[in-house]
This record gives structure tokens, sequence and C-alpha cells, in this order.
């Protein structure tokens, strides 16, 4: 069975930094994209970010871009993202989805989410 | 940027009900458009890919249509467990260039209450 688990959600404060964690299990994790994915209260998805199946190439979408660095560890099955200069927008459930394999571009796993907020 | 847009935002329906949903894209998408359900406090499911392909495990009430621009989402016979947000997401494959867009975008949500 396929599974992600979060970890790492917490209250920061403006300006501060955090680091959540997905790990992995029940398939081969270097063989597939991960990307995070968050939902702000009250609003939509948004996908953050995603990194390549060896770790070579990230993606950042435009509101992190600069401030989110994505990372994994294939041996440990794992995807992190560090969230540094953070703000109140950034407040959200950060979900973890894997990327279905070669050129499909839907997220066919996600895991429950952690919570970040980003208060005073 | 492209830009997604879902009509309608919002949705009042009643079990039985045939419900469509669409998405609009600025820029052409081909079929590389997925659909997704999200229940509060649950994780978002994919139900359909590549516009028209039903994900293994969903329910074939589920379908989807469209390319290019313009794709909709029907659910057929609406089931009390299909209360939900339905998301559209944009994706460029990796064989393309894809310079003036994110990798992955999701449209703005349709929200299904009971009537």
């Amino acid at each position: 069975e396929v599974l992600l688990v979060e970890s790492g959600g917490d209250l920061v404060k403006p300006g501060g930094s955090l680091r959540v964690s997905c790990e992995a299990s029940g398939f081969m994790f270097r063989k597939h994209t991960m990307a995070w994915v968050r939902q702000a209260p009250g609003k939509g998805l948004e996908w953050v970010a995603s990194i390549s199946s060896a770790g070579l190439s990230a993606d950042y979408a435009d509101s992190v871009k600069g401030r989110f660095t994505v990372t994994r560890d294939n041996d440990k099955s794992s995807v992190h993202l560090q969230m540094n200069s953070l703000t109140v927008e950034d407040t959200a459930i950060y979900y973890c989805a894997r990327r279905f394999l070669y050129d499909f571009g839907h997220f066919d796993s996600w895991g429950q989410g952690t919570r970040v907020v980003v208060s005073s | 940027d492209i830009q997604m847009t879902q009509s309608p935002s919002s949705l009042s329906v009643s079990v039985g009900d045939r419900v469509t949903i669409t998405c609009q894209a600025s820029h052409d998408l081909k079929k590389h458009l997925n659909w997704y359900q999200h229940k509060p406090g649950r994780a978002p499911k994919v139900l359909i890919f590549d516009a028209s392909d039903l994900e293994p495990g969903v329910p074939s009430r589920f379908s989807g249509s469209g390319s290019g621009t313009h794709f909709t989402l029907t659910i057929s016979s609406l089931q009390p467990e299909d209360i939900a947000t339905y998301y559209c997401q944009q994706y460029c494959p990796q064989y393309e260039q894809c310079d003036s867009q994110p990798p992955f975008s999701f449209g703005p949500g349709t929200r299904l209450d009971i009537k």
C-alpha cells in the first residue's frame, strides 16, 4: 500500500523558518517525481514545489520561489520542504503528493497533510 | 502564466442530479488536464487524468471530456458521498518546453453542497 506521511508542521512567527517532511513507503520512491501542494484556510489547492525522481531538478511556484527549497533522500524515501522567510500567507495545510510515472501529470497518491501556521 | 478558471464556483445539488463542471484554460493544454475531488479533512483524490481517463477505482458515474482550452467533469447521477470541492489541474509534460507556465497549477475549485 502506498503511504505518504507528512510531519513537521508547527506554529512559527513571521520571518521564521520551518522544515516539513514526508516519509514514503509501499512503492519505488526513487522512480517518482514528488510534489508539495498546499491549501490555505478557505482557499483552494496550490501547487508549491516539485522535485524530479533523482533530485536533479526542482520547480517552484512564484509565490515561494527564493524562499522555499525542496529536497529528497532516495535512500530514506523521504522528501522535505525547507521554508524560510515565512509570511502569514504561507499558513496552510501542506500535502505531499506523488506524481504518477513517466509523462503522466497527475498526482495519484497524497498524504493527509501537515498544518503550518504563521502568526505572531 | 496559464490562467485556469472553473465554473460554477459553487453549486447546490440534489442526489440523483447530473452535474457538469467546466474548466477553461488561457493556453492550449491539449489533453494535459486532470480532475480531483477534495473533502474537508481528507487528502485530495484524482478522478480523471489526461482529460478523459478514469482513475482506477473511481466510480463510472464520473467522466471527463475536452481538449485544448475547454474541459468538463460530469457526474452522471450525484451520490451523497460526492459532496466535495472539485479542482481541475493542468500540467506540462516533461518532454515539452513550458517556459511560459508552471509545471503544475490548479483551478480555483467548484464547491458542491446539498440543496
